[in-house]
């Protein structure tokens, strides 16, 4: 079976400083790839998403951006964080090709102080 | 583009009673849609989908849903509410590109 992670679990930033989140997928091949964040109160915002490796689209242009390095890894970067980049990251993954169907991982908790 | 609106924002229900979130979508052709639920601190869980065929679909967790072309509707109801069921509940619709949009979510309380 399918299974996704994501570490850290929780993190506390000061401003400024620079963010790594790691999501990864067992049990799939070629999986899509998708980083949400959800603000306090607010509904999901999709960030990026991947259908393969090397492949980045991004739907909100921020001072974040993703990279696929490996078939079934996905890294959301800042160089700088900003206050308003708290929230709760979510990284999810569907089938490859043409689905719409999205499995979550449990979710980064990011406090930039 | 597709957009989703969950009209409730909170949702308080007494155990045992039962259970309808509201969920219309803006969509041109016949839509994907799903009902996801995240409890405090977690991910999203899928609770159920419509692509086509039976326009009633069985979900986990005793939830189904009705999707109402006329209406651009995708309510989820449960008869009979359970403590454990007090989440916030998300309506989605997919959208070119493999990706989903979805609604601003409903907080469910539930009381005893």
């Amino acid at each position: 079976s399918q299974t996704i992670h994501q570490w850290p679990a929780t993190l506390v930033q000061p401003v400024g400083s620079p963010l790594s989140l790691e999501c990864t997928v067992e049990g799939t091949s070629n999986p899509n790839l998708y980083w949400y964040r959800q603000a306090a109160g607010r509904g999901l915002q999709l960030l990026f998403y991947s259908v393969g490796i090397g492949q980045i689209s991004s739907e909100v242009p921020q001072n974040l951006s993703a990279s696929r390095p490996q078939d079934r890894q996905f890294i959301l970067s800042s160089k700088k964080l900003l206050l308003s980049d708290s929230g709760f990251y979510l990284c999810a993954w569907s089938v490859g090709g043409t689905t719409y169907e999205q499995y979550f991982g449990p979710g980064t908790r990011l406090t930039v102080t | 583009a597709q957009s989703v609106t969950q009209p409730d924002i909170h949702i308080t229900v007494s155990e045992g009673a039962s259970l309808e979130l509201r969920c219309n979508y803006s969509y041109g052709a016949t839509p994907y849609l799903f009902w996801y639920v995240q409890s405090p601190g977690q991910g999203l869980q899928l609770l159920l989908k419509y692509f086509s065929g039976d326009t009633l679909v069985q979900g986990i967790k005793g939830f189904e849903a009705e999707f109402k072309r006329s209406q651009s509707s995708f309510n989820l109801r449960k008869p009979s509410v359970h403590w454990s069921d007090a989440a916030e509940y998300f309506c989605a619709v997919g959208e070119s590109g493999n990706k989903l949009v979805f609604g601003a979510g409903t907080i469910l309380r539930v009381k005893s």
